[in-house]
């Protein structure tokens, strides 16, 4: 157990609808990322914060994306008007150095 | 090309054995190289991390980094069936450390 954990576990959802995903690191972590997996692929950045400061983004993240981290705590990853090709594991992990410890990852799924 | 390669799998090997598992990277400024291991369903865990040429070691794990082929690897010795996982290699680098480049990886298979 990483201490990171993430809400919900599993979404499923209609295409076209809003869902939001949250990140709780621990509180040693001051840098916090979001990568998604598909299957039998490995995890791809999405975007990562230092403290409240989103410092990147990945051209994966089309403007139907958008991530906070308010007051440098907890992350929320939100993703608008939902497409089939979102359906994927969404990974949020903490760390200092270069070693990520991620959580146990957001399962989204939408029909 | 792919940026971070890594040998095509399912990799089976017998209980005890030596298992191989080999990473290539193309970017020449990757400063920093990882191995993760996921279980089926589960998020991938840091097994093992190197930054300089070399090997390093840790338990029955031992990473190899040879920056001038732009190559990495993984040995696991006296394999365990526990050992059964998807392993992903990850290579990063400069100030960006964390946005890591993940290959796609590789299943290994540890049968009894």
């Amino acid at each position: 157990d990483t201490g990171v954990s993430q809400n919900p576990r599993h979404k499923i959802t209609k295409r076209g609808q809003n869902v939001t995903f949250r990140c709780d690191p621990i509180s040693e972590h001051n840098r916090l990322y979001w990568y998604r997996q598909t299957l039998g692929q490995g995890p791809e950045f999405l975007t990562y914060f230092q403290n409240e400061a989103q410092l990147e983004k990945s051209r994966l993240l089309s403007d139907r994306f958008s991530a906070e981290r308010p007051k440098g705590s907890f992350s929320t990853l939100e993703i608008q008007r939902t497409e089939q090709g979102d359906s994927a594991m969404y990974l949020c992990a903490g760390g200092n150095t270069g070693e990520l410890f991620f959580g146990e990852g957001s399962r989204l799924t939408v029909l | 090309q792919k940026e971070v390669e890594q040998n095509s799998g399912p990799l089976s090997v017998p209980e005890g054995a030596i298992a191989s598992l080999n990473c290539t990277y193309s970017d020449r400024g990757s400063q920093s190289f990882f191995w993760y291991r996921q279980y089926s369903g589960k998020s991938p865990e840091l097994i093992m991390f190197i930054y300089s040429n070399g090997d390093k070691e840790d338990g029955r794990f031992t990473a190899q980094l040879n920056k001038a082929s732009q190559y990495v690897s993984l040995l696991i010795r006296d394999s365990q069936p526990s050992d059964s996982a998807t392993y992903l290699c990850a290579v990063g680098g400069g100030t960006s450390y964390g946005k890591l480049t993940f290959g796609q990886g590789t299943i290994l298979t540890v049968h009894p």
